[in-house]
């Protein structure tokens, strides 16, 4: 089975902190992808990677980057924290080698901004 | 205009009856498509997947595709309360470098005792 690990299940952290979120796959999946999740608005894309130092922005990449120095995994920085930046983030791993192949989640990490 | 479109809901159903969940999608070239469970307060979990037209069965469930009508739905049989959930439509398009996945939503889920 997959499995995509994601460093902390729930984190709380200050206005103005930089803040780094973890995910390692042990799949050696190619693409990566990091998502937020807020009621009633889905899952919104943050940032991709389609392979090792590769990133692309999703559709909501502002105040966030990433680092993606091995395969298997893929940081989120919140380089300045706010409070609007509260909320469920999600960290996915797929390959593209098979028409049929999903995307695999992590627990999720609920980030708390005060 | 988005790419996945789903009733949000909430969608309720008595314990034991069929709970029938719906997605359209806008992309003619899209090539895979899922289902998630999400729990509150849980990540997404795959319950389905199908990218042929027609019927995929497995257990309570079955996925129906009909690309022509760029529609995929999701049939639970003998719903139970356990199946109280949120379940987002996942539509996947390929590129040349890699793949993208569109969610809709989700449509919120109750079954009743």
């Amino acid at each position: 089975d997959v499995k995509v690990t994601q460093s902390s299940r729930y984190l709380v952290k200050r206005t103005g902190e930089k803040v780094f979120l973890e995910c390692v796959q042990d799949m050696d999946h190619e693409n990566m992808f990091w998502y937020r999740q807020d009621p009633g608005l889905g899952l919104r894309l943050i940032y991709f990677s389609y392979d090792v130092k590769m990133k692309e922005k999703g559709d909501i990449p502002e105040g966030y980057s990433v680092s993606r120095e091995k395969k298997e995994r893929f940081s989120l920085i919140l380089e300045s924290a706010s409070t609007n930046q509260t909320s469920m983030y999600l960290c996915a791993s797929s390959t593209p080698d098979r028409v049929n192949q999903p995307q695999h989640f992590g627990d999720g990490t609920r980030l708390s901004i005060l | 205009q988005k790419e996945v479109e789903q009733n949000s809901g909430p969608l309720s159903v008595p314990e034991g009856a069929i709970a029938s969940l719906n997605c359209t999608y806008s992309d003619r070239v899209s090539q895979s498509f899922f289902w998630y469970r999400q729990y509150s307060g849980k990540s997404p979990e795959l319950i389905m997947s199908i990218y042929s037209n027609g019927d995929k069965e497995d257990g309570r469930f079955t996925a129906q595709l009909n690309k022509a009508s760029q529609y995929v739905s999701l049939l639970i049989r003998d719903s139970q309360p356990s199946d109280s959930a949120t379940y987002l439509c996942a539509v996947k398009t390929f590129s040349n470098t890699g793949n993208q996945f569109y969610f809709g939503t989700g449509t919120s889920l109750t079954v009743i005792p």
